[in-house]
């Protein structure tokens, strides 16, 4: 069975950083590219980023770009997202999610809340 | 960016009835569409990619048809765990982007 398991939710300041992971079993970690998604009751679900299966390409959404940083560790079957300088529209749930049939994401992990508040 | 407008944004329905959803795009995305099942308190479900073509797993009451810029999932006959909210998405422009969603409740 594919799991996804996400880090648990945090509160973080303005301009603050934080690093959500994501771990996976039940299939073969590094065949498979990787998103992030984020989710939020006014703007629905925004594509946040993707990663090759090997970590070689990146690519982000423009309103995350130069702030959040995606990587992966295929020894241990884990997902990052590096992210910085938060601002209070990052507030948002954060789901990790598989890319297959192409590239959509098929299985996706149980959420990140990330509060960014003072 | 691509937007894509889902109607209705509610669909009020029986058990057993046929559902109907509508997702439109700006512009031509080829069939490079999917449709996603959620929950609340649950994660997106994909239940269709490509526009018609289902995962393992996904019931055979679920059929996506369409292409170019306007889509259709229906769902044949709602059994009472169909009544969420469902999302179109696309990825044959950069970036993908997702549909503001249609919520089936139940009648």
């Amino acid at each position: 069975e594919v799991q996804l398991v996400q880090s648990g939710g945090v509160v973080v300041q303005p301009g603050g950083s934080l690093r959500l992971s994501c771990d996976a079993s039940g299939f073969t970690f590094d065949d498979f590219a990787m998103h992030w998604v984020r989710q939020t009751p006014e703007k629905g679900l925004q594509w946040v980023s993707l990663i090759s299966w090997n970590g070689g390409l990146t690519y982000y959404a423009d309103s995350v770009k130069g702030r959040f940083t995606v990587s992966r560790d295929n020894s241990n079957n884990s997902l990052f997202l590096q992210m910085d300088s938060l601002q209070p529209g990052d507030t948002a749930l954060y789901f990790c999610a598989r890319a297959n049939y192409g590239d959509y994401p098929d299985s996706w992990g149980q959420g990140t809340l990330v509060t960014v508040s003072s | 960016e691509v937007l894509l407008t889902q109607s209705p944004a509610t669909l009020s329905l029986s058990p057993g009835e046929r559902a109907s959803l509508s997702c439109r795009a700006s512009q031509s995305v080829s069939d490079s569409l999917a449709w996603y099942q959620q929950k609340p308190g649950q994660a997106p479900r994909l239940l269709i990619y490509d526009a018609s073509k289902r995962p393992t797993g996904i019931p055979a009451r679920f059929s996506g048809s369409g292409s170019g810029t306007a889509f259709t999932l229906t769902i044949s006959r709602l059994e009472p765990e169909d009544f969420a909210v469902y999302y179109c998405q696309q990825r044959d422009n950069w970036p993908p982007t997702f549909g503001g969603g249609t919520k089936v409740e139940i009648k």
